[in-house]
């Protein structure tokens, strides 16, 4: 069955450190990956996606993540947190032949001023 | 920008009580899709719905759920009898057609409490 593993489910950083949040998924065939984060109170919001190509996508706000194929991994990173980044961040996998996602159980990430 | 809004943002109801939850897509998005979260677990797929008819649900998604587009802009979710352990967040999500209807766009969610 198709799963999405997020092993940190809570990391405390101080400003300026850097991140590096996990993601594995078991999918046999094509994925879609994405990286959602959802700030205390509001909608989940996309901050980026794989969908071919380059397997190092940027996004929104300085962050970014890379597809390793070999490692069925799409690991989050920041080099620089900042006490705004203080949410829950959730990877997610779309298979080929579906349009759902299965969604990772989530890393709350605070950041201390 | 255009967003996916929920309402009511929190529901309290009593077991064995329907409830509906209500979603305006996205304007010009052609799929919609219904998750929810129990406190503390993941976001868990629900169902999926196109050009009128579910296209995808889970085994979460038994016969006390059903979903409906009563009109050209409302997307609904309900639950007939519910128990006490469909106490959850309920989210709406929608998206285009094509590749783009591979990236959804969520609403802020619906917290469902069942006493």
């Amino acid at each position: 069955a198709q799963s999405v593993s997020q092993h940190n489910h809570h990391v405390i950083l101080s400003e300026a450190a850097s991140l590096e949040l996990g993601c594995n998924y078991s999918y046999g065939g094509t994925v879609n990956l994405f990286w959602y984060v959802q700030y205390p109170g509001q909608h989940l919001q996309l901050l980026l996606k794989y969908f071919s190509g380059d397997p190092l996508v940027k996004g929104i706000k300085g962050f970014e993540a890379e597809f390793i194929k070999s490692k069925f991994s799409f690991n989050l990173r920041k080099p620089s947190v900042q006490w705004s980044d203080t949410a829950e961040y959730f990877c997610a996998v779309r298979g080929s032949g579906t349009y759902k996602y299965i969604f990772g159980t989530g890393t709350r990430l605070k950041v201390l001023a | 920008e255009p967003e996916v809004t929920q309402t009511p943002s929190h529901q309290v109801t009593q077991m064995g009580q329907e409830v509906i939850l209500r979603c305006v897509p996205i304007s010009n998005h052609l799929y919609f899709y219904w998750y929810r979260q129990i406190l503390g677990q993941k976001v868990e797929f629900l169902v999926s719905f196109y050009n009128n008819e579910i296209s995808e649900k889970s085994e979460i998604f038994d016969d006390q759920f059903s979903v409906e587009r009563p009109d050209g802009s409302n997307f609904t979710l309900k639950i007939r009898s519910t128990k006490l352990e469909d106490s959850a967040m309920y989210f709406c999500a929608s998206s285009d057609f094509g590749t783009g209807a591979y990236e959804q766009y969520f609403g802020p969610g619906t917290r469902l409490t069942v006493t």
